[in-house]
């Protein structure tokens, strides 16, 4: 089946910082991508929907301006967790669409420590 | 938008057995349910899914079960085995590529 990769699977930093976490369709080209948030033993959470070439929508109560979210190319999604604090600590997985058939893939998660 | 709720959150049942998982969903459009099991610290892994135009189906030990009409699907495994142990998700959507609403998971343990 397709793949999709996140990149970097575990990142601990420090309050304040900004963490970027990619996104990539590796053999298909998804016009949209979804990004999701999981607590631990809790479920996934639609943060945003992220299109190629425009603004990502975001799900309410999801902070646009601290969850960043580029979809620059056909294959690559990023978010952004902006000046990240320790209630930011979460696991983070994103999914990608591939149109042909029309399915959904998910990456391997992406684990965010924020100390 | 769409309320997605699961039921029982922890499921324990003897090796051989059956599991039984439940999930409604609020939005009558949603037409497109995917259930998904979960290890710790791992993806999501597709498990079944079901469309609205189907009651019922069925791969190996596993099935799903769609009432539109109550709108709530279930997933159905029988001859459960130890490895079956994992979280598993519901959601629901209006097509397969769109964005999905989970529910709110079933940690399942199997006890050989």
């Amino acid at each position: 089946g397709a793949v999709v990769s996140q990149h970097p699977s575990r990142v601990i930093c420090k309050s304040g910082t900004s963490v970027k976490i990619e996104c990539r369709s590796l053999d298909f080209q998804a016009t949209t991508m979804f990004w999701y948030r999981q607590f631990p033993k809790q479920s996934l959470m639609l943060m945003a929907t992220s299109n190629e070439g425009s603004k990502a929508t975001y799900e309410q109560g999801v902070e646009k301006d601290k969850f960043l979210i580029n979809h620059a190319s056909l294959t690559l999604s990023t978010l952004t967790v902006t000046s990240a604090h320790p209630e930011d600590s979460s696991f983070y997985i994103c999914s990608a669409r591939d149109p042909a058939p029309d399915t959904q893939y998910f990456g391997p998660g992406t684990r965010l420590t924020v100390l | 938008g769409e309320n997605v709720e699961q039921h029982p959150s922890t499921l324990s049942v003897q090796e051989g057995d059956s599991a039984v998982i439940k999930c409604t969903y609020s939005d009558s459009a949603s037409n497109y349910f995917p259930w998904y099991k979960q290890e710790l610290g791992k993806r999501p892994q597709l498990i079944i899914d079901i469309r609205s135009n189907v009651g019922e189906k069925k791969d190996q030990r596993i099935a799903v079960t769609l009432n539109k009409t109550a709108k709530h699907f279930s997933l159905h495994i029988t001859e459960t085995q130890p490895e079956d142990s994992a979280v598993y998700f519901c959601a629901a959507s209006i097509a397969t590529g769109n964005q999905f609403y989970f529910g709110t998971g079933t940690s399942l343990t199997v006890i050989p």
